[in-house]
């Protein structure tokens, strides 16, 4: 199986604009969820999306927002960007049963410059 | 508040050396223990636990979870440089609507020749 794909590798953009991410899971998972991944923060949980309804939401400005398609590939978006919004930026599906671990994908590396 | 503690920080040892690398949590809801491997990019699964006292093991690695007293270790032995990288502990926390990680800050194991 594929593994978690998420494009684009790199964006580099400047304060005030947006971006949007993308993430296709794994074959079959239907549970998408993303996180931050900084040097200070560590890795945060962003959200999670599962049939197309966001499950759970972590302590992020809702500049941060996400969807998740029928086919569960997941777009996340962040509005008026700011320099702390450069990071890492981990997709991760699962089958979301108890005991099914994440997988992520290789991140998307966004700066904000 | 949900939090998971990593230690040490950082180690470096030398190849053929045995490592152990201890994560201790407080969190409501508890599930799983998860175990993940970072080099450059997506962090990779290595183990998960829900059991206290069943050791997992994969190789050189293996861990084990203690419920009682809120901790888990993850053991190399025979070290390699190619086990240099960063280790993340994770705690699962599923219920209902909820699932997601909660994540350590991670130990930095370099493996030196």
């Amino acid at each position: 199986k594929a593994g978690v794909t998420q494009t684009p590798r790199y964006l580099i953009k400047t304060r005030g604009q947006q971006v949007t991410l993308s993430c296709s899971p794994i074959s079959g998972h239907r549970s998408v969820s993303w996180y931050q991944q900084t040097p200070g923060q560590g890795l945060q949980f962003l959200f999670e999306y599962f049939s197309e309804t966001q499950r759970n939401k972590g302590n992020f400005p809702g500049r941060f927002s996400g969807r998740q398609f029928s086919n569960s590939r997941s777009e996340m978006n962040v509005s008026t960007l700011e320099l702390g919004d450069s990071a890492l930026y981990l997709c991760a599906s699962s089958e979301r049963t108890a005991n099914s671990p994440l997988h992520f994908g290789n991140g998307t590396r966004l700066t904000v410059t | 508040e949900d939090k998971v503690v990593q230690s040490p920080l950082s180690l470096v040892v030398h190849e053929g050396d045995t490592v152990t690398l201890n994560c201790s949590y407080e969190v409501t809801n508890f599930r799983s223990l998860l175990w993940y491997k970072q080099e450059k990019k997506a962090p990779t699964f290595l183990f998960m636990l829900t059991s206290s006292g069943i050791e997992k093991k994969s190789g050189r690695l293996s861990s084990i979870l203690d419920k009682k007293e809120l901790f888990s270790i993850l053991n190399i032995t025979a070290t390699q440089t190619g086990d240099s990288a960063v280790y993340l502990c994770a705690v699962g926390i599923y219920g209902g609507a909820t699932n997601k990680l909660i994540f350590g800050t991670g130990t930095l194991l370099a493996v030196q020749p």
